[in-house]
């Protein structure tokens, strides 16, 4: 596609529950971000993947998260057992090179309920 | 550790009006930086961006210049338009490649 697609766009899920959220990112572009915007806290990091390389998961806020990238293209975010403070907006980003401004999807607004 | 600092807001302009949004930035080694946009109900967009010192960022009338002496990449716009408001945010891409972004500046316009 043209851009970086995010999905779902919205989620609505009880506390306690897994989720997925997925990212397809621009065809050909090597970095990918998560990034997580929640009201009041601006954008906070939470994970880095470059080509091959093994991804950078400093910004992960606790073991109940982790994401993946398979094959260098799509990623998945997953949230386990969702904590009311999971409700925010989750970005992905990607681009071709780092020192290219990244391209962001719309995002996916999740609320834990 | 890298660190980007941004004008709180919200900032409330007349059309026409200049418009600057202050970004000073602490980082090791040589970053990049941006700013990007965030218009009500949509998702953050690329507005211009510096990869070295003394670059100039332009795009729709916006510009921002990458002072290294100061830390600083100040957004500015000659004359605001009703077509502006939007959360701006200051971005920062150092050498571990974690973009960091500033707290976002809310601009409101009268028309």
């Amino acid at each position: 596609g043209a851009g970086v697609s995010q999905s779902p766009s919205n989620k609505v899920t009880e506390k306690g529950k897994d989720v997925e959220l997925r990212c397809d990112p621009i065809s050909g572009h090597t970095a990918l971000y998560w990034y997580r915007q929640s009201l009041g806290q601006g954008l906070e990091f939470l994970i880095y993947f470059q080509g091959n390389s093994a991804p950078d998961k400093s910004g992960l806020p606790s073991d109940r998260f982790s994401a993946e990238r398979t094959g260098g293209s799509v990623s998945t975010l997953t949230i386990q057992r969702t904590q009311q403070e999971d409700s925010a907006v989750y970005l992905c980003a990607s681009s071709p090179h780092v020192d290219y401004g990244y391209t962001f999807g719309s995002g996916t607004r999740l609320t834990v309920v | 550790g890298n660190s980007v600092t941004q004008m709180e807001g919200p900032v409330t302009l007349s059309e026409e009006a200049f418009l600057t949004i202050n970004c000073t930035y602490t980082a090791t080694g040589y970053p990049s930086l941006f700013w990007y946009v965030q218009y009500p109900g949509e998702g953050l967009q690329l507005l211009l961006k510096a990869t070295k010192a003394d670059d100039k960022g332009s795009n729709k009338g916006f510009e921002a210049t990458y002072r290294k002496e100061t830390t600083s990449f100040h957004l500015e716009k000659g004359s605001v338009q009703v077509s502006d408001p939007a959360v701006y945010f200051c971005a920062l891409l150092p050498n571990d490649y974690k973009l960091s972004f500033g707290a976002g500046t809310t601009v409101t316009v009268r028309a």
